[in-house]
């Protein structure tokens, strides 16, 4: 069955900088791919899609890639805020599986 | 604003106790899923539904029941509760022929068996 691996269990940045979360998949290679944020205590909202045939994706300070040879989406947030601290999930397809997460601080 | 409603939040009872937990959605979503999670530890499907009459079970060992009677209605019983049920249950909805919108989550019953 598919494997989702989500690298770093914490990332830890200085506000400002950019944060980078990587997501790396085992077996079939998705037609697309889901990126998700966790509060605390809260349900999963989503932020981004992103397909097989798109090498990019952005949504305001939000960028998502997506290599399917390398089996792997890269997710970063720029110019980062305390307030975009929080887990990052990322899912794939129709999956109904997520990573386990990163969890993301900014410091101010 | 999320379109999907669980009740209650909070729930504690006691051991042996049968419980329901309640998911709505107003979205005419066919897919919908549970999830449960403990805190800071990773999200794992417990039952999923296609559609009216479809259930399955997920990867998660669960003694909870779900039925689907109608669309827009996903409830989840535990015949029994245990201590070991205490755990953040989530659930979810997704409409896959509207590609780009992802899951659309509840906010969670936080149940605790004393």
């Amino acid at each position: 069955s598919q494997k989702i691996e989500q690298n770093s269990e914490a990332l830890n940045i200085q506000e400002g900088k950019t944060a980078t979360l990587t997501c790396n998949y085992t077996n079939y290679s998705p037609a697309y791919l889901q990126w998700y944020r966790q509060d605390p205590g809260r349900g999963p909202v989503f932020l981004l899609l992103i397909r097989e045939n798109e090498k990019e994706k952005r949504k305001e300070r939000l960028k998502v890639t997506f290599d399917t040879t390398l089996k792997q989406s890269l997710f970063h947030i720029t110019a980062s805020q305390p307030a975009d601290s929080a887990t990052y999930l990322c899912a794939l397809d129709g999956d109904m599986r997520f990573g386990a997460g990163t969890r993301l601080t900014v410091k101010p | 604003e999320a379109d999907i409603y669980q009740t209650p939040r909070y729930l504690v009872i006691g051991t042996g106790k049968k419980i329901t937990l309640e998911c709505s959605q107003t979205m005419g979503h066919d897919k919908m899923y549970w999830y449960q999670q403990d805190p800071g530890m990773e999200l794992h499907l417990i039952h999923y539904s296609y559609g009216v009459n479809s259930t399955e079970k997920g990867d998660l060992s669960s003694e909870s029941t779900v039925s689907r009677i109608r669309t827009e209605h996903f409830p989840l019983t535990l015949e029994s509760a245990r201590p070991s049920h205490t755990s953040q249950y989530l659930c979810a909805s997704s409409e896959w022929d509207r590609l780009g919108v992802g899951y659309t989550f509840g906010s969670g019953t936080r149940l605790t068996v004393v």
